[in-house]
């Protein structure tokens, strides 16, 4: 069964930082792209940034360019957004979704971990 | 970017009733747009992929059509299950984006 779980979220104040972290099981992580999509409270669904499998590539919504940046760690199963300069407009649950890798994309979602940017 | 409009943005309806959402894209997209139903307080769950292929599991009263620039989201008779807030998603260039979203409301 795959699975995907989200940790890391919690409240900062504006211009701090906050590591999220995602752990993949039951697939074969270092195959798939990956993607963190988010969403604030009462809002729509909003992607974030992607990353290759052997990181070469990264992409990025531009309004996160520049403040996050995306990783991982294939030999740990993990997907990683770091998040500087945050701004209240970040504020939102943040996914861990399976990209590409054979597969038709955004198959499968965790369950996401809230970050709220709040002084 | 692609930008995709996505209408209406709710709808109310009722059990057995057939409803059909709808998303535009701008540029066109071939079919690489996926369909997902969000219920509160959940993840989204992929419904579609490639446009029109049900994902397995999902219900066969869902399906989707389309290619380019118009696409649909069918739900021939409403459940009570159903009543979600419904997304696309275009996964054809970057950054992807989503529709706006449609809230199905009894």
């Amino acid at each position: 069964e795959v699975q995907l779980v989200e940790s890391g979220g919690g409240l900062v104040q504006p211009g701090g930082s906050l590591r999220l972290s995602c752990v993949g099981s039951g697939f074969n992580f270092r195959s798939f792209w990956m993607s963190w999509v988010r969403q604030a409270p009462g809002k729509g669904l909003e992607w974030v940034a992607n990353v290759r499998q052997d990181e070469s590539e990264k992409y990025y919504v531009e309004s996160v360019e520049g403040r996050f940046t995306i990783s991982r760690d294939n030999a740990k199963n993990s997907l990683f957004l770091q998040m500087n300069s945050l701004t209240a407009e970040d504020t939102a649950m943040y996914y861990c979704v399976r990209d590409y890798g054979g597969y038709p994309p955004y198959d499968f979602w965790g369950q996401g971990t809230l970050v709220t940017v709040s002084s | 970017d692609i930008q995709m409009t996505q209408s209406p943005s709710s709808l109310s309806a009722s059990v057995g009733d057939r409803i059909t959402i709808t998303c535009r894209a701008s540029p066109g997209i071939r079919s690489d747009l996926g369909w997902f139903q969000q219920k509160p307080g959940k993840a989204p769950k992929r419904l579609i992929y490639g446009a029109s292929s049900l994902e397995s599991g999902v219900p066969s009263r869902f399906s989707g059509s389309g290619f380019g620039t118009d696409f649909t989201l069918t739900i021939s008779s409403l459940q009570p299950e159903d009543f979600a807030t419904y997304y696309c998603l275009q996964h054809h260039g970057y950054p992807r984006t989503f529709g706006q979203g449609t809230k199905v409301e009894i």
